[in-house]
Parts: C-alpha cells; structure tokens; sequence
C-alpha cells in the first residue's frame, strides 16, 4: 500500500532563505507526483506537476525534483517571502483513482 | 465567472440526514473529483467521474453516493450522515489525474451533530 510522508510537518525560516520541502513514498510504481499549495481556509492551488519520466520541473522561484527509485521528491523554494508561508502537499499518483496525499508541511516565513 | 464552485460553503445537519454537496465547473474539464481532508489523515479521495455518466470509487467511498448527468456538475450525497463524516469537501476538476493538473474548490465544511 503507498504511503506518502512529508517531513517536517512545520517549518518556520526567516525571509530570503532557500529551503527544501521532502515528500518520500513506499511505492515506486507512479506515473507522476504533484506539489499543491493549500492557504488557510482555502482550496489547493497546483504548483508543480512532475510525470514519472521527468525528474524535475521549474516554475519561477519554485524547482521540484523526482527520485523514483529512492521515492523521494523535493521543492526547493528559493529566496523565500512571506506570502509563501502556507501548507505545502505532495501528491503521488499510481492510477486515476490512486492517489495518495502526504499530510504536509506547515511552512512559515518570518518578515 | 470561469473556475470551479462549491455549495454550500458551510453545513450544519444531524445524524441521519440526507445532505447534498454540489460542485460546479465552468472548463469543460473530463475528469471530477471529490475529496475530504481530516485532520491526521490528510487529503483522501472519495469518488472521481472521467465523464458524464462515469463514475468510479475512491479510497474511501461508504456512505457516499455521486452522479454526474452533465458535464459541468458533480453532487456528492451522504445518504444518511453520520458523526464520523463531518469534515471539509473539496471538489476539483482537469483532465487525467496525475498527467493534467487538477484545479481545487474552495471546500464544504461539513459538521454533523
């Protein structure tokens, strides 16, 4: 059975730092793994999308990396701001109807 | 305007009722999803539909029913509601799971006294 973990589960950094987020899972028979971002209150907001061929994808500050062999995904954030303090999930996808969510990481940014 | 909603934004019922979550999305998307996200258990999926008229289980389905007669929309009904269902529903649409990203609503909180 897929379990997917993030650790930690609360992160706290000063502005300006380069931080990496883990996601490891148990099952190394995926086709892709998403990063979600999720606000207080509200819905997730897509971030990253990596297919199992990739092994990583970029978008503006953010770069996540795939490992399928050792099931590990990273997002780095980098040069990190306040509005990036939220809880991050990772996503791993086995099949349409698999898909297995890491609790997440709480992050916070201090000013 | 274009995105994906969710009503009610908060329910209160009691044991035993009949509740109906809808979700509505203006993409056209295929595929649909219902979700419920508990404390320390995370994000899990409860029903998803690749089309009108599709619809398959997820990993926690009990007490759950869905349909999808169009498109666009995608009600989850709880039969008969019970205290272990009060959590927050999120519905999302896109295309195929985990090769198109999947656009989330802004969720039901469901409490059942």
């Amino acid at each position: 059975k897929q379990e997917v973990t993030q650790i930690p589960a609360a992160l706290s950094v000063p502005e300006g730092e380069n931080l990496v987020l883990n996601c490891s899972f148990t099952d190394s028979a995926i086709y892709n793994l998403q990063w979600f971002r999720q606000d207080p209150g509200k819905g997730l907001t897509s971030l990253l999308l990596i297919q199992s061929s990739q092994r990583e994808q970029t978008s503006g500050r953010l770069n996540a990396s795939l490992d399928k062999s050792s099931g590990r995904s990273t997002l780095y954030i980098a040069a990190s701001q306040p509005g990036d303090s939220a809880t991050y999930l990772c996503a791993v996808y086995s099949s349409a109807s698999k898909i297995i969510f890491g609790s997440g990481t709480r992050l916070s940014i201090r000013p | 305007d274009a995105g994906i909603t969710q009503s009610p934004r908060y329910k209160i019922t009691e044991t035993g009722r009949q509740v109906t979550l809808m979700c509505h999305q203006t993409w056209s998307h295929s595929y649909m999803f219902w979700y419920r996200q508990d404390l320390g258990h995370g994000l899990r999926l409860i029903y998803y539909s690749a089309a009108a008229d599709i619809t398959d289980k997820g990993e926690v389905p009990d007490g759950y029913v869905v349909s999808r007669s169009k498109t666009e929309n995608f009600p989850l009904t709880l039969e008969s509601a019970t205290r272990s269902q009060t959590s927050v529903y999120f519905c999302a649409s896109g295309g195929l799971a985990g090769v198109e990203t999947q656009y989330f609503g802004p969720g039901t909180r469901l409490l059942v006294l």
